[in-house]
């Protein structure tokens, strides 16, 4: 079975600052697809980054880049220069296929200080 | 862009009684899912359709859950006999066939059982 782990469940930052949010993830499965998402306090869920299980490349995606270490199973997502608006949770999925289902994170809220 | 539309926003039921959410998934998409969130909790999935039929489903579908697509553009998940256990956040999402596109999601149903 498929399991992801976030184990910063709060996590602060100071604005213009980089921070790194953890993803390791667990699967015996060759091909997967690895999913970020931001969940302000408004509720609805954004999808921020992709990354492919056979991508070589780390997938970026304007401030948002993912540190993907297919060996050690991790997916960090790196925001850079943090803005206020980026304070949500942000929650790490991945799927096995397309149109499988996605399993989640539990979730790391991400507090942005001025 | 085409979005995933959820109504209502918020729902407020009886114990006891059926409830009926409403998703209208991106028009072009094939797969589609839901999802429910518990406050403060991680996203959990309950089912996957696919070709008018359920592909996927979670252990917390049981027979008081239901899905259906009526025509061509609704998805609708019922429960038949609420608990006060379902009061959570529900999300309808959609997805192309291609693996490197990810689940669009509705802003949610907040359902709360009294």
């Amino acid at each position: 079975a498929q399991k992801i782990t976030q184990t910063q469940p709060g996590m602060f930052v100071q604005e213009k600052e980089a921070v790194t949010l953890d993803c390791t993830y667990d699967t015996s499965d060759q091909s997967y697809g690895l999913f970020w998402y931001k969940q302000p306090s408004s509720g609805e869920m954004i999808f921020l980054i992709y990354q492919g299980s056979y991508d070589e490349q780390n997938a970026t995606e304007g401030r948002y880049s993912l540190n993907f270490q297919k060996a050690r199973k991790s997916a960090n997502l790196v925001i850079s220069a943090s803005q206020l608006g980026d304070s949500a949770m942000y929650f790490c999925a991945m799927r096995k296929d397309r149109g499988q289902n996605f399993v989640f994170g539990p979730g790391t809220r991400l507090s942005v200080l001025p | 862009e085409p979005e995933v539309t959820q109504t209502p926003s918020h729902q407020v039921t009886q114990m006891g009684q059926e409830v009926i959410l409403r998703c209208v998934p991106i028009s072009n998409h094939l797969y589609f899912y839901w999802y429910r969130q518990i406050l403060g909790q991680k996203v959990e999935f309950l089912v996957s359709f696919y070709n008018n039929e359920i592909s996927e489903k979670s252990e917390i579908f049981d027979d008081q859950f239901s899905v259906e697509r009526p025509d061509g553009s609704n998805f609708t998940l019922k429960i038949r006999s609420t608990k006060l256990e379902d009061s959570a956040m529900y999300f309808c999402a959609s997805s192309s066939d291609r693996e490197d596109q990810p689940q669009h999601f509705g802003d949610g149903t907040r359902l709360s059982i009294l």
